[in-house]
């Protein structure tokens, strides 16, 4: 596609329960970022994948957060065990190559609500 | 730690004013900053990014931004601003691990 595409845009779920979030970058886009911004704040980084591994996941809160992206395009986040304070705006974001060296295009964003 | 501070969390300004927007960065010697702007239901956007070079960059939309080392900032500028213009704005810093740092934001709102 033209953009990054999230899916879903929403979702609502229960305490306890799993969650999965995807993003599908820009073709071409070898680096793909996640995101999570809170509300009423700015994004906070989680995790970041230079092709298929994972570059650096120092922002991931807790063991409850995995992320993969194992052909080094689509990319999944995956929430176990949800808690209400992990309700938030997850963005991912691709570039064409390292942060510094172009832009990052981010995507809408998937608004996570656990009840 | 790296931080960036967005010292106004809510600016409103009067269509056809001026606007400056406050950043403040933390790291680095040689900061890597960005300014993003974010409409509601839309991704962020990028306006501008100073790397090096001169210190006034000029960006999308008619936005530019201006990079003062003995101040920390990287204040984001437009002469006459638009009804369009109202968005969340924030500033960040690339750190060494080739992450984007943000600030907490400015939410712009524009009286006709």
């Amino acid at each position: 596609g033209a953009g990054v595409s999230q899916t879903p845009s929403n979702k609502v779920t229960e305490k306890g329960k799993y969650v999965e979030l995807r993003c599908d970058p820009i073709s071409g886009h070898t680096a793909l970022y996640w995101y999570r911004q809170s509300l009423g704040q700015g994004p906070e980084f989680l995790i970041y994948f230079q092709g298929t591994g994972a570059a650096d996941d120092s922002g991931l809160p807790n063991d409850r957060f995995f992320a993969v992206r194992p052909e080094g395009s689509v990319s999944t986040l995956k929430i176990q065990r949800t808690e209400r304070g992990d309700s938030a705006v997850y963005l991912c974001a691709s570039s064409l190559g390292l942060a510094y060296t172009g832009e990052l295009f981010f995507g809408e964003g998937s608004r996570l609500t656990v009840l | 730690a790296q931080s960036v501070t967005q010292p106004d969390i809510h600016i409103t300004v009067s269509e056809g004013a001026s606007l400056e927007l406050r950043c403040n960065y933390s790291y680095g010697a040689t900061p890597y900053l960005f300014w993003y702007v974010q409409s509601p239901g839309q991704g962020l956007q990028l306006l501008l990014k100073y790397f090096s070079g001169d210190t006034l960059v000029q960006g999308i939309k008619g936005f530019e931004a201006e990079f003062k080392r003995s101040q920390s900032s990287f204040n984001l500028r437009k002469p006459s601003v638009h009804w369009s213009d109202a968005a969340e704005y924030f500033c960040a810093e690339l750190n060494a691990g080739n992450m984007l740092t943000f600030g907490g934001g400015t939410r712009l709102m524009v009286k006709p």
